[in-house]
């Protein structure tokens, strides 16, 4: 059962246009969401997450949209830079008191061509 | 910023021997940690919550005699994968919650190879 979906596996996008990731869940108890990045080889690095009582969250060149209705958040980045390039992943933490597990996608590679 | 270190990055062992792998909170404590693995382009898959001084917990299908976890102290948990076998072979990566309670950082990950 995959709460978490990410149905893009990859993305392509030029240099200095924008990126959006999507990500929907099914888990209505999904109280908070986060994004990572993550190159190869690497552990995921946390870039931006949003409170369900929000529905915007923006940091510098990182925006992240959530429609609560259509179990539905996306990650916009713009501009794109080639840096940019890894796989993406969205994770979903439930209200829970079990430590603030993460439920995470399946995860999208995004590309940034020069 | 909060730092997560694991450590080894890379590891081979042979095939019945056990290896462990070591997840350091370095600017703060960390009551909870977490290990995940994952193998070549699938996601990251939890194995097990690891609370300092208490029993770890381990998601469905993951054998706790296997995949032992010791969280001692509120900077280091450990994973020992007991009896490793080729096919438990991938990247693990550990993760600590900041007391705050909102934000999970990761390790930079450790390649485990039984050959």
């Amino acid at each position: 059962d995959q709460q978490v979906k990410q149905n893009s596996p990859s993305l392509s996008v030029q240099e200095g246009r924008i990126s959006i990731l999507n990500c929907d869940y099914t888990n209505s108890m999904f109280d908070y969401f986060l994004w990572y990045k993550k190159y190869p080889a690497e552990g995921p690095t946390f870039l931006i997450s949003i409170s369900s009582i929000k529905d915007k969250n923006e940091d510098g060149r990182f925006t992240v949209f959530l429609n609560k209705s259509a179990k539905h958040l996306s990650l916009h980045i713009v501009p794109s830079q080639p840096g940019d390039s890894a796989v993406y992943f969205c994770a979903a933490r439930g209200k829970e008191t079990s430590g603030s597990r993460l439920t995470f996608g399946e995860g999208t590679q995004l590309t940034v061509n020069p | 910023g909060a730092v997560v270190s694991q450590h080894p990055s890379r590891v081979i062992c042979k095939s019945g021997t056990s290896v462990k792998i070591e997840c350091r909170s370095l600017d703060f404590q960390a009551t909870t940690m977490f290990w995940y693995r994952q193998f070549p382009k699938q996601s990251l898959m939890l194995m097990a919550t690891s609370n300092e001084g208490s029993k770890a917990t381990y998601e469905q299908g993951v054998e706790k005699d296997k995949f032992l976890i010791n969280h001692a102290s509120l900077t280091l948990s450990t994973l020992t994968v007991t009896s490793a076998h080729p096919e438990d072979s991938s990247f693990y990566i550990c993760s600590a919650l900041l007391i705050s309670g909102n934000t999970i950082y990761f390790g930079e990950g450790s390649w485990l190879t039984v050959v």
